[in-house]
């Protein structure tokens, strides 16, 4: 049975940095096809792909905030964690982890998490 | 602005067939598979259709997806209230090296 569960700060300041993990399990990261992304939606809107990461560490970023995503996954905890750099309310949305398959052609979330509300405020 | 087109709502009665659109380019539905998820308020996406036309176990056949081109469908026969929710479609966008969503499709049963 695939699950994912996201966990981070519900509150965060401007121009502070989030860290959110997705831990999960039912599948491997170590393994093709494996791969898990970070999805948002904001309140009222459409869901916004942000970052991918594959089971040969191969790694994909939405192109308007490269400059600002890391992802990164800790094979050994079944974790996979996102960091954005210099949060702005605009980034108020709720956040999703997926898992998604790469079987020659990348394809899209069969499994998502429940979404952690992620608040940026001062 | 989202890569793929949906329309922003549609409706229809109890037991009525609907469709709905998902337009997008080469170089996502037009070579790669589509995925269609049903959404409630307040809760995460759920897998309603996946390469194209599959569907998961435990989603009725009253749903079904298809694909020409560069357009993708979803399609609910005998529409039922509980139906009321919102619907999206993704795909990987080669070029963008992207997953891409469409905007979202609100469906009201009336």
């Amino acid at each position: 049975q695939v699950t994912l569960r996201e966990s981070g700060p519900a509150l965060v300041r401007p121009t502070q940095t989030l860290t959110l993990t997705c831990t999960f399990s039912g599948f491997s990261l170590t393994t093709s096809p494996m791969c898990v992304s970070w999805i948002r939606q904001p309140p009222g809107r459409a869901l916004e792909w942000l970052a991918l990461i594959d089971w040969n560490d191969n790694k994909y970023y939405r192109t308007s905030l490269k400059s600002r995503l890391t992802i990164s996954k800790d094979t050994p905890k079944n974790q996979v964690v996102l960091t954005m750099t210099n949060m702005d309310p605009v980034d108020t949305a709720t956040y999703y982890c997926g898992r998604m398959l790469n079987r020659g052609l990348i394809e899209a979330v069969d499994y998502w998490g429940q979404g952690t509300l992620v608040t940026v405020s001062s | 602005q989202s890569v793929l087109t949906q329309p922003p709502s549609a409706s229809g009665t109890p037991g009525q067939r609907v469709t709905m659109s998902c337009s997008g380019s080469n170089s996502n539905i037009g070579s790669n598979y589509v995925y269609w998820y049903q959404q409630f308020p307040g809760t995460a996406p759920k897998l309603l259709i996946y390469k194209d036309n599959q569907r998961p176990p435990g989603v009725p056949d009253r749903f079904s997806g298809s694909k020409s081109g560069t357009s993708a469908s979803l399609a609910i026969s005998g529409l039922r209230s509980e139906d009321e929710a919102d619907y999206s479609c993704a795909a990987w966008d080669g070029s963008l090296s992207a997953l891409v969503f469409g905007g979202g499709t609100k469906l009201t049963v009336l």
